[in-house]
């Protein structure tokens, strides 16, 4: 497995248009979470799934934001009425089911994709 | 409301150095806290994972030390070389809320100059 994937890398839009990512996970991995990372800071949460269920969702995920992950695998972000504000790296991790009060298990994440609306 | 600084932004060493970088998070309930490096326009890298009941996590040239109860972590590099050169981020992970996000810091720009 060469580990978590994203497609497309870079995607470039103007404001209003709809746009959507995909994440593949390492496929073991239960858990799929989504980050964005805006210039000179650190990654901020968005969303996770465990499985398909989506257990989590920031404040940052406006209405505008959907993500999905249907059969537990792969998992889309779309973002409809782009706007400028949105332009950001949006970055897909992926880790193992923590056990129970157990080990919790590190998240080992994709390469981006770099988001420019116009 | 956890949050996580990262001191200093920025650090320029020469080849060679051995160098410390600072993390720090307001709240002690956390179930881990994870090391990565970020290269420019690219993902994030684990490094080291620390959990919560550890003090320490050793991989190569990379000590990561937690001291959960004052809230600090510190990555140390020993014999830095150019190829360290990279964004260094420290992220925790609360314990509290059953949540599964990183809590990040701003990040350490690393430089090391031939």
């Amino acid at each position: 497995d060469t580990g978590v994937s994203q497609d497309p890398r870079h995607k470039i839009t103007k404001r209003g248009q709809n746009v959507t990512f995909r994440c593949d996970p390492i496929s073991e991995h239960n858990r799929l979470y989504w980050y964005r990372q805006t210039l000179g800071q650190g990654p901020e949460f968005l969303t996770y799934f465990q499985n398909e269920a989506q257990l989590e969702k920031s404040r940052l995920l406006s209405d505008r934001f959907s993500a999905e992950r249907p059969k537990g695998s792969f998992s889309t972000l779309e973002i409809q009425r782009t706007e400028q504000g949105d332009s950001a790296m949006y970055l897909c991790a992926s880790s193992e089911l923590a056990g129970m009060g157990l080990l919790v298990y590190e998240q080992y994440f994709g390469p981006g994709t770099r988001l420019t609306v116009t | 409301k956890q949050e996580v600084t990262q001191i200093p932004a920025a650090l320029s060493v020469p080849e060679g150095e051995n160098l410390v970088l600072n993390c720090s998070f307001t709240d002690s309930a956390i179930y881990n806290l994870q090391w990565f490096r970020q290269d420019p326009g690219k993902g994030l890298t684990s490094l080291l994972l620390i959990q919560s009941s550890q003090r320490e996590q050793t991989s190569g040239r990379l000590n990561a030390s937690l001291d959960k109860s004052s809230g600090r972590s510190t990555l140390y590099i020993a014999a830095s070389q150019p190829g360290d050169s990279a964004t260094y981020l420290c992220a925790v992970r609360p314990s509290a809320g059953n949540t599964g996000k990183l809590i990040f810091g701003q990040g350490t720009t690393l430089q090391v100059k031939p």
